[in-house]
Formats: C-alpha cells, sequence, structure tokens
C-alpha cells in the first residue's frame, strides 16, 4: 500500500521567517495531496491541496509542489506568524471512483517564535 | 468548525468493555471516513461508507465495526476493548467518498482505556 513520510518531525522557526515542510509518497497512483493543520485538541483542518495535473498552487501565503517524477510534495509557509504554529500533516490518496482513503505522514510540529 | 459532528468528545472505560462513537457528516455529504490517530501509528484510516454501504476498508481491527444509517449518520463499534486501543478517534465526511475530494474532519473522540 501507498507509504508517506514527511520530514522533519518538529520545526521551530522566528515569526516573519519561512517554513518548509517535505514529503514523499511511494505509490505513483496516488493523484491527491492534502496538507492539514492541527491545532491542540481540535480535528485535522484542511489548508490546501494539490492534483496531479498541477504542479504548484497558492493561497496567500501558503504554497505547495508536487513532483510526481521524484514523488515528492512540499508545503511553503511564508511571513510565519504565532497562530501558525500547529501540526502539520501531508496526505496522499489513490482517489479511485470507489474510494478516497487518505493515508498520512507522521506530522511536523511546527513552532514560530515570536 | 468543519460542520461535522462527533460524540462523545471523551470517553473513558475498562479494557473488555464496548463502546459507540457516532459520527454526523456535513449537510450533503454522503461519504463518512473513520480515522484513529495514536502517538505510535500517527493518523490511520479505518473504514469509509457511502451513503450506508461500505466503499472502502483501511487497517481495522476485527473486533471493530462500523455502519452508516439512512440519515447518513456513522457510528464507530470498539469490542473488547484493549489498553492500545486508546487514542482519538476521528470521523471525516465529504460530498460522494470518491477521488480527490476534500475530506472535512470532526473534532474527535478521545478515548482512554484503563
Amino acid at each position: 500500500g501507498e507509504n508517506v513520510e514527511q520530514h522533519p518531525s518538529t520545526l521551530s522557526v522566528q515569526e516573519g521567517d519561512s517554513a518548509v515542510i517535505k514529503c514523499t509518497y511511494s505509490d505513483s497512483a496516488s493523484n491527491y495531496f492534502p496538507w492539514y493543520k492541527q491545532e491542540l485538541g481540535k480535528g485535522p483542518q484542511l489548508i490546501i491541496d494539490i492534483r496531479s495535473n498541477v504542479g504548484e498552487k497558492k493561497d496567500q501565503r501558503i504554497a505547495v509542489t508536487l513532483n510526481k517524477t521524484a514523488k515528492h510534495f512540499s508545503l511553503h509557509i511564508t511571513e510565519t506568524q504565532p497562530e501558525d504554529s500547529a501540526v502539520y500533516f501531508c496526505a496522499a490518496s489513490i482517489g479511485l471512483r470507489a474510494g478516497n482513503m487518505l493515508t498520512f505522514g507522521g506530522g511536523t510540529r511546527l513552532m514560530v517564535k515570536p | 468548525d468543519s460542520g461535522v459532528t462527533q460524540t462523545p468528545k471523551h470517553l473513558i472505560t475498562a479494557t473488555g468493555q464496548r463502546v459507540t462513537l457516532r459520527c454526523s457528516p456535513r449537510s450533503g455529504d454522503l461519504s463518512v471516513y473513520w480515522y484513529q490517530q495514536s502517538l505510535d501509528q500517527g493518523l490511520q484510516f479505518l473504514i469509509q461508507y457511502y451513503n450506508g454501504e461500505e466503499r472502502a476498508k483501511g487497517n481495522i481491527l476485527e473486533r471493530f465495526s462500523a455502519q452508516q444509517f439512512p440519515d447518513l449518520h456513522s457510528e464507530l463499534n470498539l469490542s473488547s476493548l484493549e489498553l492500545g486501543d486508546s487514542a482519538l478517534y476521528f470521523c471525516a465526511s465529504s460530498v460522494l467518498g470518491q477521488g480527490s475530494e476534500t475530506q472535512y474532519f470532526g473534532p474527535g473522540t478521545r478515548l482512554l482505556v484503563l
């Protein structure tokens, strides 16, 4: 089955700096890659996603890039703010008509220091 | 607020017992997913339902079962509970449960088995 590796497991940055989180996946059939943010005591919240027909997607301070050949995708957060502090998860899905299970990476704890 | 509701928020029980976790999907969503989040296994997909029918199955233990009712709410039943079943259980929902659809997560149920 699919395997998703995520790095780093913890990341500490100064407010205003950029943060980059990287994920690799194993199944070349995967075609949907969402990123979730999880704050303490809450469920994962989708922040951005990308589909395999696109190489890059941006939403304000957040961007995701996808390299299908290398089977890796990355999350970029610019101008980080203290409220960006949370655990971030990448995920991959083969996204069949018959089902849409997500395989998650191990998570990255991002700490933004004011 | 994702629109997905889960009850109860917290559950404390003893080994060998059985519990039922409940999930109501977002209005209009026909598909429900269950995920388990534990410290050692991370976020893992358990099972997916679409309009009352099982659609995909992950690493769900035989002691665990789920169903989706005609009103689209879902229940996850955990029986013969073991200490290792202590975890956060999340429900997510999406419109049709097909490939590349965004999954919206509920706030989770924290299960503690003593």
